[in-house]
């Protein structure tokens, strides 16, 4: 067990709806990561948190926004969903010490499927 | 633009066998290597990583080959077993700190390992 919780586990949907996937990071971790998983195009990086901030961006949609809460847990919102969408969506977290030389490995969680119909 | 080239896509092995996955990359900002491990139903693991100050890093019967001049690096799974059976991904990073921040992975290599 990674230690970072993902929910839901399952989520089905019609096109153009909006959903909110939920991450609780590991205890004492600061960093939150986006990443969507699909058949063809691998484990993508959508976007990063540190401690409330965003920190890094990656290949994000406009429809799709996430935020970092206070106690440290995360929301990634999709919109205007598209049958395109539909994949796996995991959560990671790290220390993520900023330190140079320090390795911050990446623990993730068991993943949302998402599946628009 | 795939920064991150990984081959074979599949890959069976007998038992007792030795696993080679393949990585190339293009950023030499790239700095940090890791290695997941994912089994079906999970979500990936970290397995090994090394970074680009060493050649060969060993944990157990992982091993990671770097070649920073070619820009690849390799896993070796000695004595495969069927419980090695899953998806791996190699993955690199060039932020600053040599952390985990925006990892890009290659596109994974599913593993079987025979009996």
């Amino acid at each position: 067990d990674s230690g970072v919780t993902q929910t839901p586990k399952h989520l089905i949907t019609a096109t153009g709806q909006r959903v909110t996937l939920r991450c609780s990071p590991r205890s004492g971790d600061l960093s939150v990561y986006w990443y969507q998983q699909s058949l063809d195009q691998g484990l993508q990086f959508l976007i990063q948190y540190y401690n409330g901030e965003e920190r890094a961006k990656g290949n994000i949609l406009e429809r799709f926004s996430a935020q970092q809460f206070p106690d440290l847990h995360s929301e990634l919102n999709l919109s205007s969903l598209e049958l395109g969408d539909s994949a796996l969506y995991f959560c990671a977290s790290s220390e993520q010490t900023g330190t140079r030389g320090l390795l911050s490995p990446l623990h993730f969680g068991n993943g949302t499927r998402l599946t628009v119909t | 633009q795939q920064q991150v080239k990984q081959s074979p896509q599949s890959l069976i092995v007998q038992k007792g066998g030795i696993s080679i996955i393949n990585c190339a990359y293009e950023n030499t900002a790239f700095d940090y290597f890791p290695w997941y491990q994912q089994f079906p139903g999970k979500g990936p693991a970290l397995l090994i990583a090394i970074r680009p100050d060493v050649s060969e890093k060993k944990e157990g019967r992982f091993t990671i080959s770097f070649n920073k001049s070619a820009k690849q690096f390799s896993l070796h799974i000695m004595d495969s077993q069927p419980g090695d059976s899953a998806t791996y991904f190699c993955a690199a990073s060039a932020r600053p700190g040599g952390g985990a921040d925006g990892l890009t992975f290659g596109k994974g290599t599913h593993l079987i390992i025979q009996p």
